[in-house]
């Protein structure tokens, strides 16, 4: 069964410092991989993904993430964080099944941003 | 991306009701799925509701508790029955779009009384 863990619940950066949010999944062939973000009173919004090709890959916002086959990795990087980049972040795996596509989700991550 | 809409954005229900949430999309889409968040937890997906046939449950979900209809390929219906407070949550509902990809809606935060 595929799975997926984001170790860090809460992190707080100072805006304009760098961010890395981490995400390692299981998964038993090429996963189809998303961070997505959700603001507050918000739903989901999609920052970027990952099916093949280039294992680096951008995103909006200024997001932009790298698949490490060998580390079952996909960490989410931000080289300055503003403060609107305060909100939760999730990483899901995908996969494809007879009746449809399935995402499972990470636990999250909030994100802090101190002034 | 599609547009997503849900309604209603919120409610307060008693204890034993039901209630029924709407998504509606602007454009047609083949998939469509409902997703359950606690709160302070992640996404659970529910179902994946089929147009013209039955929903397609995940386990631990069942038809009598979290029926759903989708009548076409741009609206679909969540009814949460005979609530309790452990169903207060935010219901979501997703689109499959292009390859591979959803997209969702702005949810739908349920408190039960």
């Amino acid at each position: 069964a595929q799975s997926v863990t984001q170790p860090d619940i809460h992190i707080t950066v100072s805006e304009g410092a760098s961010l890395e949010l981490r995400c390692n999944y299981s998964y038993g062939a090429t996963p189809y991989l998303f961070w997505y973000v959700q603001s507050p009173g918000q739903g989901l919004q999609l920052l970027l993904k990952y099916f093949s090709g280039d294992t680096l890959v951008q995103g909006i916002k200024g997001f932009e993430a790298e698949f490490k086959r060998s580390q079952s990795s996909f960490n989410l990087r931000k080289p300055s964080v503003h403060w609107s980049d305060a909100a939760e972040y999730f990483c899901a795996v995908g996969r494809t099944g007879s009746s449809g596509d399935k995402l499972t989700f990470g636990t999250g991550t909030r994100l802090a941003v101190r002034p | 991306s599609a547009v997503i809409s849900q309604k209603p954005s919120r409610d307060i229900c008693q204890r034993g009701t039901s209630l029924t949430i709407q998504c509606q999309v602007d454009s047609q889409v083949t998939m469509m799925f409902w997703y359950r968040q606690q709160p302070g937890q992640s996404l659970t997906l529910i179902a994946t509701a089929n147009q013209g046939s039955e929903a397609t449950y995940e386990s631990g979900f069942v038809i009598d508790k979290f029926p759903i209809s989708r009548p076409n390929l741009t609206f679909s219906t969540l009814t949460v029955s005979n609530m309790s407070p452990e169903d207060s949550s935010i219901y979501l509902c997703s689109v499959r779009q292009g390859s591979d990809t959803q997209y969702f809606g702005p949810g739908t935060r349920l408190t039960v009384l």
